[in-house]
């Protein structure tokens, strides 16, 4: 069975400092990588995914993400965030193939002003 | 990108009646239609998965009885709450997973559903 830690469950931050919001996950097998992020009372929009290839992986609004094999992370990074980031990001796993996402528990990032 | 959109966005209800909310992917066909649910602060929990022609998929602990859900067309589906009472107060999202065209690695997610139940 899959699953999907995210380590910190808020993350404050002030506006134009980097950020990094952890994620590991758990799988026997091959596994496709998606962080989302979902704003107050909405659905939840892809930022970015990783299928396969280049590790490193950018997605919009300036995020990218590294999958790392070796420690089973796909930590998601901005080197400068905006108030406009604040909100929900979740980290969301699945196989190759038609299986469901399982998410983590998601990071609440705060930007300050 | 692939578009899904869901109606209605809010809805308030007395204990007892019926709930139906629809999902539909907009511009693309989509084989499979997942549904969602949110409590306040919390992650996003799997109720079901649907496959167009097919009986849905319910995760364990969802009853299926109550939750039904019709996946009809390629670009619709539905879930309708039965009976609902306050406890099924919720945000309910969907998503829908494409063919080829659409993306079939990738879900795309409804904007949700506001469901308070009085």
């Amino acid at each position: 069975a899959q699953s999907v830690t995210q380590l910190d469950s808020q993350v404050p931050v002030f506006e134009e400092a980097p950020v990094e919001l952890r994620c590991n996950y758990s799988s026997s097998v091959s596994v496709y990588l998606f962080w989302y992020v979902q704003y107050p009372n909405q659905g939840l929009q892809l930022l970015l995914k990783y299928l396969s290839g280049s590790t490193l992986v950018k997605g919009i609004n300036g995020f990218e993400a590294e999958f790392n094999k070796s420690q089973t992370s796909f930590h998601l990074r901005k080197p400068s965030v905006h108030i406009s980031d604040t909100a929900e990001y979740f980290c969301a796993v699945s196989e190759s193939g038609n299986t469901p996402l399982v998410f983590g528990k998601g990071t609440r990032l705060s930007v300050i002003a | 990108g692939a578009v899904v959109s869901q109606h209605p966005s809010r809805v308030i209800c007395k204990s007892g009646t019926s709930v139906k909310i629809e999902c539909r992917s907009l511009d693309f066909q989509a084989t499979t239609m997942f549904w969602y649910r949110q409590f306040p602060k919390q992650s996003l929990m799997l109720m079901a998965t649907s496959n167009e022609g097919s009986k849905a998929t319910y995760e364990q602990g969802v009853e299926k009885d109550k939750f039904l859900i019709n996946h009809a067309s390629l670009t619709l589906s539905t879930l309708t709450v039965t009976s609902a009472h306050p406890e099924d107060s919720s945000f309910y999202i969907c998503s829908a997973r494409g063919t080829s065209g659409g993306g079939t690695d990738t879900q795309y997610f409804g904007p949700g559903t506001r469901l308070t139940v009085l």
